[in-house]
């Protein structure tokens, strides 16, 4: 199947800190999507991209779509414990019938 | 709006038992989607659903059933479980028009463990 390559798979932070997280693909997307999961939960919509080059903001997180249409990035600023999870990115290819192309997820860890 | 929700919780089955996994929505989503998710590979497509009576498969369908005979619910049954198919279950809901994507909604999950 389509793959997503997403990066990094997890990181180590401390409070405060400013985080990056990518997600690439050799394919066309039309849309571009970043959930966040907690622990023993389903993942929740943080922000959603339809838009080559579009950057849109949810409080401290900001996402983008990449010119090329191939990739999209998630940061977070000034990053508070309660951030702690795994960040998934998720693509509509171009083409495809509303299904979703996951990335393998990024474990972020937040210490106080 | 409870959004969408998922029962059981948790599960679980002996080889070759079966089980229905339900799936309901109350946003009105035309499009249903079932997912799995094993450790450190994200989230598969097993199976969805455009709007009743209509199912077509994912990613990776063998050994799933599913069944779409109102707007609300996508039940997804199991049959014959096997070991390969202990994961965690997620459905999701979206609301779809020709041409226009819009965001998938996930519900809490059931972990199914099958021994």
């Amino acid at each position: 199947g389509q793959q997503l390559n997403q990066s990094p798979q997890s990181m180590f932070i401390q409070e405060g800190e400013d985080v990056s997280m990518n997600c690439t693909s050799s394919s066309i997307f039309n849309t571009w999507l970043w959930y966040k999961q907690d622990p023993g939960e389903g993942p929740v919509l943080l922000i959603a991209l339809y838009k080559a080059g579009e950057l849109t903001s949810n409080g401290r997180l900001t996402a983008q779509f990449g010119i090329t249409r191939k990739d999209s990035f998630l940061n977070i600023s000034a990053s508070i414990p309660s951030d702690v999870g795994i960040y998934f990115c998720a693509g509509q290819l171009k083409g495809s019938n509303y299904k979703l192309t996951f990335g393998k997820g990024t474990l972020l860890t937040v210490n106080p | 709006n409870a959004g969408v929700t998922q029962t059981p919780k948790f599960r679980i089955l002996k080889i070759g038992q079966s089980m229905t996994l339900q799936c309901a929505q109350d946003m009105n989503h035309n499009y249903m989607y079932w997912y799995r998710q094993d450790p450190g590979m994200g989230l598969k497509l097993i199976y969805y659903s455009v709007g009743a009576g209509i199912t077509d498969k994912g990613e990776v369908p063998n050994g799933y059933n599913v069944s779409r005979s109102t707007t609300e619910d996508f039940p997804l049954r199991l049959e014959l479980a096997a070991p390969s198919q202990t994961s965690v279950y997620f459905c999701a809901s979206s609301y779809g028009l020709a041409g226009v994507y819009h965001e998938q909604y996930f519900g809490p999950g059931t972990r199914l463990t099958v021994t």
